[in-house]
C-alpha cells in the first residue's frame, strides 16, 4: 500500500489550525492507520493509532479521522513545539509503509 | 521505564555484513513484537523488518528480503539485525521499536516505543 501525503510543506503560524493528509493506494485494514512526529535529531514518536485514537501523552488538540483510503490529522490550535516533520503509517498488512512525510513549519 | 538502546552500526564497505542490536528494559520483552525502521539521511522511515513475540513469526521488506535477517534472544533481552550484502543504499539511522500490546491480530509493526537509533553508512 503506497500512503501520499499532502501537502509536502505546510507554513502556519502558532496559534492556526493545521490539516494534515494522508490517501493510501487501497483500503486500510481496520483503520490500521498511525500518524507520528519526529523532531530533527530524534526518533519518530507515536501521536495517534487507529486513525482516531491518541496515544498516551497526546494532547487533545491532535485529532486524527477518516477511513478507507483517506485519513486527515488535524491540529486545532498550534504550540510551537508542534512543528516538526509528521508521517502516516499503514500497519494492517504484513509490509506495513508509511507516508513520505509533512513538514510543518513556522510561517 | 520502557528503553531501547541500539548498537553495532558503523562504516562497512559495500557487500560487507554487520550485526546490530537492540538491549530492551523495562518491559516483559518476550511478549511483545519488535520492529526495525530505518531512515536514510535526510529522507523518510522506511519499514524494514518484524518478529513476532516468541520469534516464530518473521517478515520482511522487499528491499531486504534475502539480505537482513531479524532475530531476538530473550534471555539476553535483545532483539537483532543481522545485515548483509550491503549496498549504497543501505546507510541509514536503524532503529528499534517495540509494537504496543494492543496491536493484535492483523496488526504488523505499529511503534509506541522507539531507540534512539544506529548509523550504518556503506561506501568504500
Amino acid at each position: 500500500i503506497v500512503l501520499t501525503q499532502s501537502p509536502g510543506t505546510l507554513s502556519l503560524s502558532p496559534g492556526e489550525r493545521a490539516t494534515l493528509s494522508c490517501r493510501a493506494s487501497q483500503s486500510v485494514s481496520s483503520s490500521y492507520l498511525a500518524w507520528y512526529q519526529q523532531k530533527p535529531g530524534q526518533a519518530p514518536r507515536l501521536f495517534i493509532h487507529g486513525a482516531s485514537s491518541r496515544a498516551t501523552g497526546i494532547p487533545d488538540r491532535f485529532s486524527g479521522s477518516g477511513s478507507g483510503t483517506d485519513f486527515t490529522l488535524t491540529i486545532s490550535t498550534l504550540e510551537p513545539e508542534d512543528f516538526a516533520v509528521y508521517y502516516c503509517q499503514q500497519y494492517g498488512t504484513s509490509r506495513p509503509t508509511f507516508g513520505q512525510g509533512t513538514k510543518l513549519e513556522i510561517k | 521505564e520502557v528503553q531501547l538502546v541500539e548498537s553495532g552500526g558503523g562504516l562497512v564497505q559495500p557487500g560487507g555484513s554487520l550485526r546490530l542490536s537492540c538491549a530492551a528494559s523495562g518491559f516483559a520483552f518476550d511478549t511483545f513484537a519488535m520492529s526495525w525502521v530505518r531512515q536514510a539521511p535526510g529522507r523518510g522511515l522506511e519499514w524494514v523488518s518484524v518478529i513476532s513475540g516468541s520469534g516464530d513469526s518473521t517478515y520482511y521488506a522487499d528491499s531486504v528480503k534475502g539480505r537482513f535477517t531479524i532475530s531476538r534472544d530473550s534471555s539476553k533481552n535483545t532483539l537483532y539485525l543481522q545485515v548483509t550484502s550491503l549496498r549504497a543504499e543501505d546507510t541509514a539511522v536503524y532503529y528499534c521499536a517495540r509494537e504496543p500490546a494492543y496491536c493484535g491480530r492483523g496488526c504488523y509493526s505499529l511503534s509506541d516505543y522507539w531507540g534512539q537509533g544506529t548509523l550504518v553508512t556503506v561506501s568504500s
